[in-house]
């Protein structure tokens, strides 16, 4: 029983370079999501979605895209990485209802140089 | 605006010298409180929420409880393997699935 997976680990980019890292659940949640884990600060959403076919926005979505592909998969993506964008991310997924726990990944380390 | 504050920032702890960690959150309404695990180069892992105050649940050597304004994790007997680092999460009654995560509390017992 995998829960959420999250591909690549690590990653380094340069500046200006695209890349999406992926995330699968095995859970048959509806609902996932995307956040970022920076230090000193809690993690932030960047975008969700509450069923498949829907994203919405989160707190910090600025030089991010999404797209939820099926049921089972959310990704993300950076069209042009900026060093401020390093971070690590996390990906999480929820049963319906909002106030269900969410469950997360093992998160991306990225760094952009 | 709604904030989550948790303190302290961090804690050393003897092996068997209980101890509390606090998370006080300022939100319109509240829908849930969330408190998470989460080791080093890992995912924060799900233990307890609160829905009301009062509430009071419990884990092994952890029990959380609720307030209006603040959650305590009570943290009793720890071992070394409670080292990790404890984060809580406040949901809105008016959010769209967001929650608001505060900064952490990092944990260290010591043998």
């Amino acid at each position: 029983n995998a829960g959420v997976t999250q591909t690549p680990k690590f990653q380094v980019l340069k500046t200006g370079q695209s890349m999406t890292l992926q995330c699968a659940q095995d859970m048959n949640h509806n609902s996932m999501y995307w956040y970022r884990q920076d230090p000193g600060m809690g993690l932030r959403l960047i975008y969700y979605s509450a069923s498949e076919g829907t994203t919405d926005k989160g707190e910090v979505p600025n030089g991010y895209n999404v797209s939820r592909l099926n049921k089972r998969e959310f990704s993300l993506r950076l069209e042009s990485a900026a060093p401020s964008q390093t971070s690590v991310y996390f990906c999480a997924s929820s049963e319906t209802g909002r106030e269900r726990p969410q469950h997360f990944g093992d998160g991306t380390r990225l760094s952009i140089l | 605006e709604d904030q989550v504050t948790q303190s302290p920032e961090a804690l050393r702890l003897q092996e068997g010298e209980s101890s509390s960690l606090n998370c006080s959150y300022t939100v319109s309404g509240l829908r849930g409180l969330f408190w998470y695990r989460q080791d080093p180069g890992k995912g924060p892992e799900f233990l307890f929420t609160l829905y009301s105050a009062g509430e009071e649940k419990e884990k092994e050597r952890l029990k959380a409880t609720l307030t209006k304004k603040e959650s305590f994790l009570h943290i009793t007997a720890p071992k070394p393997e409670d080292s990790a680092t404890y984060l809580c999460a406040v949901q809105a009654l008016d959010s769209s699935y967001k929650l608001i995560f505060g900064s952490g509390t990092r944990l260290l017992v010591r043998p």
